[in-house]
């Protein structure tokens, strides 16, 4: 069946201090990859999405995911994390196969140290 | 351009009774969606709609949501009667048409149910 893996549940960063959020995926056709972020009591606003092309694609404040084939991820990274990124980050991929619904990450919380 | 809009933002009702979320796409988009998304998990899809007609609603507990989008545009989701299990965040989508791209979302609407 198709998924989405994030496994961290919590990520604990300082402020400043660089991130990586992981995803992995199983497909069998080319996905359509996501990052979705959550504040606290808002809804989601995409980050940044993967079609097809460069394989590194940048997104809003600061954020960059890489899509890599071979590992089947699409990691979520920004150089130098600030307060206001403590948030809940969404992975989500869909294809052609699932029908273009969107499978969904449980998320991994963000948690900003001063 | 306006967002997705939804409301109301909170409400708080008591088990058995009824409830209904109301939700305006962005305007030109074909495709809405109804996701309800429990604390600390990933957005569940409940129904998707292109123009008015639904396209998936396999997740969509019928015997007590029921969800309309008539003329295509606006919509609105129902519980009738509600159960202690459904207090979630009820988020509203929509999409330019069913394919490969980006869901825009609203802010959502909390549901508690007491």
């Amino acid at each position: 069946a198709q998924s989405v893996t994030q496994p961290d549940i919590h990520i604990t960063v300082s402020e400043g201090a660089s991130l990586e959020l992981r995803c992995n995926y199983s497909y069998g056709a080319t996905p359509y990859l996501f990052w979705y972020v959550q504040s606290p009591g808002q809804g989601l606003q995409l980050l940044l999405k993967y079609f097809s092309g460069d394989t590194l694609v940048q997104g809003i404040k600061g954020f960059e995911a890489e899509f890599k084939r071979s590992q089947s991820s699409f990691n979520l990274r920004k150089p130098s994390v600030h307060w206001s990124d403590a948030a809940e980050y969404f992975c989500a991929v869909k294809d052609v196969d699932s029908n273009y619904q969107l499978i969904w990450g449980a998320g991994t919380k963000l948690i900003i140290k001063p | 351009e306006a967002g997705v809009a939804q409301s109301p933002r909170y409400k708080i009702i008591e088990k058995r009774q009824s409830v209904a979320f109301w939700c305006n796409p962005i305007s030109g988009h074909a495709t809405l969606y109804w996701y309800q998304q429990i604390l600390g998990q990933g957005p569940k899809l409940l129904i998707q709609f292109q123009n008015n007609g639904v396209v998936d609603d396999s997740q969509l507990p019928k015997d007590r949501f029921s969800a309309e989008r008539l003329k295509g545009v606006d919509s609105t989701l129902k519980i009738q009667p509600a159960k202690l299990e459904d207090s979630a965040v009820y988020l509203c989508a929509s999409s330019l048409e069913q394919g490969p791209g980006e869901l825009f979302f609203g802010e959502g609407s909390r549901l508690t149910v007491l």
